[in-house]
């Protein structure tokens, strides 16, 4: 059973262009966040939800709108997309009060041309 | 600001050698996580250190925190080929929501 999953895998898409990746968890977790990998594989966190609230918002540019319909989803949608978008990024998910591990999707490469 | 500071950042070894990965963390923090990441693939869990002293072991991985140095530790004992991945440490800032600050990572190749 996948624990945390995201949609699509791969994304190729034109400048401009607007898309979306979905993210499911079913561990139960109450808190879910996205990541991006930049091509140095650098992580940074651009945003974390708690029971489908806003709680990290990392001075990410407002093209950028993650959505969060119930505590297991969180999906995030990207508007006018740019060469810079073109990274990994990955869904996660954690418990809070219980070690606070966090787990990680398979990540979604976003291309765009 | 949590900065974190892993090195090296690249790691050629040798089959059954020794190493260690440092991460370095610039606050406090008592929460500490390493990940593996294999090339095209997700991050997995490796260690969770939540103590000052704190010192994991699985397989030929030892993990340890020493919160007072700020500094962790990723020591690998007799090295073998399946050991070859990208390793992160993450720092947990403690201050109001959850929130991992990643080191670079550590590329580690190792050689038959």
């Amino acid at each position: 059973d996948t624990a945390v999953s995201q949609t699509p895998k791969y994304l190729v898409t034109q400048m401009g262009n607007d898309k979306s990746i979905k993210c499911e968890q079913n561990l139960g977790h109450d808190t879910m966040y996205w990541y991006k990998q930049d091509s140095k594989k650098f992580l940074k966190i651009m945003f974390s939800y708690n029971n489908k609230e806003l709680i990290i918002n990392e001075t990410v540019p407002n093209r950028f709108s993650p959505k969060s319909p119930d505590k297991a989803h969180l999906n995030l949608h990207i508007n006018s997309l740019e060469l810079g978008d073109s990274a990994v990024y990955f869904c996660a998910s954690s418990q809070e009060g219980r070690d606070y591990e966090q787990y990680f999707g398979p990540g979604t490469r976003l291309t765009v041309t | 600001e949590l900065k974190v500071e892993q090195n090296p950042l690249f790691l050629s070894m040798q089959e059954g050698k020794n190493y260690t990965i440092y991460c370095n963390y610039s606050t406090t923090s008592d929460r500490l996580y390493w990940y593996r990441q294999d090339p095209g693939k997700s991050l997995e869990s490796l260690f969770v250190l939540l103590s000052n002293g704190a010192v994991k072991q699985e397989g030929r991985l030892m993990a340890s925190l020493d919160t007072k140095a700020r500094l962790s530790t990723l020591h690998i004992t007799a090295a073998v080929h399946d050991l070859s991945a990208t390793y992160f440490c993450a720092v947990d800032n403690v201050q109001g929501a959850q929130k991992l600050v990643f080191g670079q990572g550590t590329r580690l190749t190792i050689n038959p």
